[in-house]
This record gives C-alpha cells, sequence and structure tokens, in this order.
C-alpha cells in the first residue's frame, strides 16, 4: 500500500473525447506528482503540486493537458480532444510521510484511446 | 534528450544468485537517485535511494552504488528470488528539491528456476 489511490484505474475512450483522473493521497502531502508512461518505457514527469500550487507546468505534453488540486489534497489531470497518442499508463506519485525525498506512486490509471 | 538510461534492456539470472543492473546518466548536477522495481500492471514501487554525497547504500537484501567520476549508479540484488522478476528503474532528481525525478528505460529482470 503506498497511499496513494488512483480512478479509474483503466479508461477506454474514443479519439477527440475529454477524460480526466483523480488522484487521491491516503494521508496529507503537501507535494504531488503526475507522469505518464508509455509501453516500455520509464515515467515521465508532467506536473506537480505544492499544496494547491501548481508549480511545474512547462513538462505537460500540451495545452490539452491540465491539472488542478483545489483543496490541496486530492488532484485531477483532465485531457481534452484525446488523440490516440494520449494512450499511456497515468502515474500519481506523492512523497513519504518522514519527510524524504522518496516518491511512492499510485498504481496507475491505464488510457486506451480509440 | 534523455539523461538516465540503462545498460542492459533485459538481465536473466538464476533464483538464488546476485544481480547487478546498471545505470548511467549524464546530468552531473544531480543530486539523488532511486531504483524503482515495477511488476506488470502495476506502479513504481520505491526500492532504495542514494544522495550525491554517498557512494554506497545497503538496504535488505539491495545495494545500491554511485560512481560520480563515471556517472554510473547500480543496484545489486543478493540471492534472487522469483518475486524478485520485474523491471527496474534508475531515476534521478532534476534538481530544487521539489522537482520530478527523470527516469531511464528500465532493464527487465529475469529469475530463472
Amino acid at each position: 500500500d503506498t497511499g496513494v489511490s488512483q480512478d479509474p484505474r483503466h479508461k477506454i475512450t474514443k479519439r477527440g473525447q475529454n477524460v480526466t483522473f483523480r488522484c487521491d493521497p491516503i494521508s496529507e502531502h503537501n507535494r504531488l506528482y503526475w507522469y505518464r508512461q508509455t509501453l516500455g518505457q520509464g515515467p515521465e514527469f508532467l506536473t506537480y503540486f505544492q499544496n494547491e500550487a501548481q508549480l511545474e507546468k512547462s513538462r505537460l505534453l500540451s495545452d490539452r493537458f491540465s491539472a488542478e488540486r483545489p483543496k490541496g489534497s486530492f488532484s485531477t489531470l483532465e485531457i481534452q480532444r484525446t488523440e490516440q497518442g494520449d494512450s499511456a499508463m497515468y502515474l500519481c506519485a506523492t512523497p513519504s510521510t518522514g519527510g524524504g525525498n522518496e516518491q511512492f506512486f499510485g498504481p496507475g490509471t491505464r488510457l486506451t484511446v480509440l | 534528450g534523455e539523461s538516465v538510461g540503462l545498460h542492459l534492456p533485459t538481465l536473466s539470472v538464476q533464483e538464488g544468485d546476485n544481480s547487478i543492473i546498471n545505470c548511467a546518466y549524464s546530468n552531473s548536477a544531480s543530486d539523488y537517485f532511486i531504483w524503482y522495481k515495477q511488476e506488470s500492471g502495476k506502479g513504481p514501487q520505491f526500492i532504495i535511494d542514494i544522495r550525491s554525497n554517498m557512494d554506497k547504500r545497503q538496504g535488505q537484501r539491495v545495494t545500491v552504488l554511485l560512481n560520480k567520476t563515471v556517472k554510473h549508479l547500480s543496484l545489486q540484488i543478493a540471492a534472487t528470488q522469483p518475486g524478485d522478476s520485474a523491471v527496474y528503474f534508475c531515476a534521478e532528481r532534476m534538481g530544487g528539491g521539489a522537482d520530478g525525478l527523470t527516469f531511464g528505460k528500465g532493464t527487465h529482470l529475469i529469475i530463472q528456476p
């Protein structure tokens, strides 16, 4: 149990549709990270939050991607007008409760765009 | 380009043997490194980490070695077990303390019975 849940675990959508994924840390963390992982590759950093503030946006893949963390707890990642190239695993991570530098990942949301 | 990479995409070892997974990084300013294990269909699982001011760190059955001179990182797993079969990723922190991690492509470790 990494202390992070993600919903849904799997999402199949048609090209052009919008999708939204949710990340719920079990305990409070001031930082929260989003990554994308395509088949056969390592995770790729997208963005992160310090409480409600999104501190890094430049690595989001395009302006179709956006993320929010309105109350500093759960976070959502939205992809608008999905493309087949968006098919990937979307991972959320939070730091350790002990204040270390480790990042602990959730189980991910597997997106398939048809 | 990618700043963290792995030498071998697949490593096969006999159960009970020790395994060594290697990783090269290119960002000499990186100050923190992590090894993750990822099983099929799951998120990456933290194994062990090391700061750049150290050259060795040991955990339970795992040891990470850092050679900053040649920018090389390795993960040693002692007495491998079937449950060690997975893809292993090294990752480096991009800087600033709270930034995201840069991952390599991974090594698939296969444990032969």
